[in-house]
């Protein structure tokens, strides 16, 4: 069975400061790991994967990731945070090459800029 | 721009009243589709696969009977409330895989904020 934990549902950065949100995962057979945003009343908006190759995934926005399978993490960063980026992030993990495609999230990071 | 387009936004009903929810995809044919429900403050959790053509995959604990799904072609997929009543409020949002690879990411639609009176 596949799990995601977030470590803390809430994180709070100033304007201009390192976001850093915590992903770890649990999956028997290598994963396929993303991150996801959603703002207020909105869907999900893709951030960045990762599936197999490079370990240090770049996204959009500024942010990346970087797949640790000794840790079994996939942390997201940005060094510098912006307003705009005050949202609910979203780790979720899939099966790998088999997956059918079903995504298990994570319980979910609200991050909160401070000007 | 959206890949994946979700109708209507929002809806406000009586108890008692069926509810359609549509998910399109846009510039893409979409074999599986996906269905969410998403409570205030928390996570999403997978309802159903939806499949083209085929009957859908509910998760464990799903009601069939409550949720109805149909995947008619390979850019839409239907999710009907039936008998809605207040507990079924929630944020519904459906989800499709670009084709192909299956490292292929999911796109989200924007959600459906269901409200029963």
């Amino acid at each position: 069975a596949q799990s995601v934990t977030q470590l803390g549902s809430h994180v709070s950065v100033s304007e201009g400061a390192l976001v850093l949100l915590r992903c770890n995962y649990s999956s028997s057979v290598p994963p396929y790991l993303f991150w996801y945003v959603q703002y207020p009343n909105q869907g999900l908006q893709l951030l960045l994967k990762y599936t197999t190759g490079a370990t240090l995934v770049k996204g959009i926005n500024g942010f990346e990731a970087e797949f640790k399978k000794s840790e079994t993490s996939f942390h997201l960063t940005k060094p510098s945070a912006h307003m705009s980026d005050a949202a609910e992030y979203f780790c979720a993990v899939t099966r790998g090459s088999s997956n059918t495609g079903k995504l298990i999230f994570g319980q979910g990071t609200t991050l909160q800029v401070k000007p | 721009g959206a890949v994946v387009s979700q109708h209507p936004s929002w809806v406000i009903c009586k108890s008692g009243t069926s509810v359609k929810i549509e998910c399109r995809s846009l510039d893409f044919q979409a074999t599986t589709m996906f269905w969410y429900r998403q409570f205030p403050k928390q996570s999403l959790m997978l309802m159903a696969t939806s499949n083209e053509g085929s009957k859908a995959t509910y998760e464990q604990g799903v009601e069939k009977d409550k949720f109805l799904i149909n995947h008619a072609s390979l850019t839409l997929s239907t999710l009907t409330v039936t008998s809605a009543h207040p507990e079924d409020s929630s944020f519904y949002i459906c989800s499709a895989r670009w084709p192909g690879h299956s490292n292929q990411p999911q796109h989200f639609g924007d959600g459906t904020r269901l409200s029963i009176l």
